[in-house]
């Protein structure tokens, strides 16, 4: 079975540019929940949606959107990139929203120069 | 608001010497606990959870951790590591959101390394 699949694996961006990263979850995972790791630190929590619903926003600005589609995958929108959003981008993926087991993808590294 | 301490930054053992990575929570109903390694470029690999019950909770690649709710402490443990257990360890506890779902907190994580 595959994992947790995650598009692009890296991406040089300029600042005030727009991102979009891709998420697909396990095969019969409807839940995807989102995190942003900054280098040195613990992933920080961005959004979680369960059956196309967003379920909870973490600290972050309006310009970090999200959305989930009827096949259960999933993108994270970034405008107006700035240079401290240079990190490691996490999806999750779960059966249901509930905290049972995540199963992370690989990530996208994202660079914003 | 739920929160995890992970004390120590780095920590260097000897191949073949036991383990025991440190992890203190703050939650204020039964917390959901869990450890996840990541190697280098790499997501996060789940190594074991704890969400009721016996409270020594067995894992992957022979880690173990043990639930002690009088210390709010959640230590993951190796009784003997093995050159391929250098990565980062981070502990995370899981919390509600008021939208229905959860979302995991983690810890800094602590940075190990094996010396052979």
């Amino acid at each position: 079975d595959a994992g947790v699949t995650q598009s692009p694996t890296h991406l040089i961006k300029t600042r005030g540019q727009q991102v979009t990263l891709r998420c697909s979850p396990i095969s019969g995972h409807k839940s995807v929940s989102w995190y942003q790791q900054v280098l040195g630190q613990g992933p920080q929590f961005i959004f979680q949606y369960y059956e196309k619903e967003e379920r909870g926003r973490g600290n972050f600005p309006d310009r970090f959107s999200a959305r989930q589609f009827p096949n259960y995958s999933s993108e994270l929108n970034v405008n107006a990139l700035l240079l401290g959003d240079s990190a490691l981008y996490l999806c999750a993926s779960s059966l249901a929203e509930g905290a049972g087991g995540y199963t992370f993808g690989s990530g996208t590294r994202l660079t914003v120069v | 608001a739920q929160s995890v301490t992970q004390p120590d930054i780095h920590i260097t053992v000897s191949e073949g010497a036991s383990l025991e990575l440190r992890c203190n929570y703050s939650y204020g109903a039964t917390p959901y606990l869990f450890w996840y390694v990541q190697s280098p470029g790499q997501g996060l690999q789940l190594l074991l959870k704890y969400f009721s019950g016996d409270t020594l909770v067995q894992g992957i690649k022979g880690f173990e951790a043990e639930f002690k709710r009088s210390q709010s402490s959640f230590n993951l443990r190796k009784p003997s590591v093995h050159w391929s257990d250098a990565a980062e360890y981070f502990c995370a506890v899981a919390g509600v959101l008021t939208g229905g779902g959860n979302k995991l907190t983690f810890g800094t994580g602590t940075q190990l390394k094996v010396e052979l």
